[in-house]
């Protein structure tokens, strides 16, 4: 069985600091992970994916994530948070094989503060 | 290349009607998929079709709601005699494989009066 936690329904930073979301995954076998954006009133956008190559993923808008097998995680994580950054973040988990659903997170909420 | 297609953007609908979406898959893409997300909550998976057929549909409840993805013409969910809990913004996805990434289009707001 598969499952995805996303450790903070919100966060909050001010603009031009480091922007750190966190997910942790369960899975039985090898993982696909993916993080997706939300803007308001929008449908949601592939920020950025991880199917078994490089560990260290960047993806639009200068976001990128970080798959660590030991820590069973794939943390989202940008050098310095813009205003536009402000939506809400869905991490996903799926893998290979056609009988298994997609798993959304709950969701984190991105803060901007100016 | 146009993405994932919608319509309506809103719907509105009294108590005891039909609601029916449509989605339009991006171009080569032959999986759809629906989610419905309630206000403050995160996206619930209700149904994976490729054309003809239902693939999974074990996120759907078992009464008043369908789906289909039809040989030509844009998947259709249907929701009959809708009642105020469905209120919720619905969203399709699509890819072009199961193993793929998925692409959403901008969902259809349902509000239930």
């Amino acid at each position: 069985a598969q499952s995805v936690t996303q450790l903070d329904s919100h966060v909050s930073v001010s603009e031009g600091t480091p922007v750190l979301l966190r997910c942790n995954y369960s899975s039985s076998y090898s993982p696909s992970l993916f993080w997706y954006v939300q803007h308001p009133n929008k449908g949601l956008q592939l920020l950025l994916k991880y199917t078994s190559a490089a560990t260290l993923v960047k993806g639009i808008n200068g976001f990128e994530a970080e798959f660590k097998k030991s820590e069973t995680s794939f943390h989202l994580t940008k050098p310095s948070a813009h205003m536009s950054d402000a939506a809400e973040y869905f991490c996903v988990v799926t893998r290979m094989n056609r009988d298994d659903k997609i798993i959304f997170g709950k969701g984190t909420r991105l803060h901007i503060l100016p | 290349n146009a993405g994932v297609m919608q319509n309506p953007r809103h719907l509105v609908r009294r108590r005891g009607q039909e609601a029916r979406l449509r989605c339009s898959p991006m171009k080569g893409h032959s999986h759809v998929y629906w989610y419905r997300q309630l206000p403050e909550e995160g996206l619930k998976f209700m149904v994976y079709l490729q054309k003809e057929n239902i693939i999974d549909e074990s996120g759907m409840p078992k009464e008043r709601f369908s789906a289909e993805f039809p040989k030509e013409g844009p998947s259709i969910l249907r929701i009959q005699q809708v009642v105020r809990g469905d209120s919720a913004a619905y969203f399709c996805a699509s890819s072009p494989g199961t193993y793929y990434e998925q692409y959403f289009g901008p969902g259809t707001r349902l509000t239930v009066t």
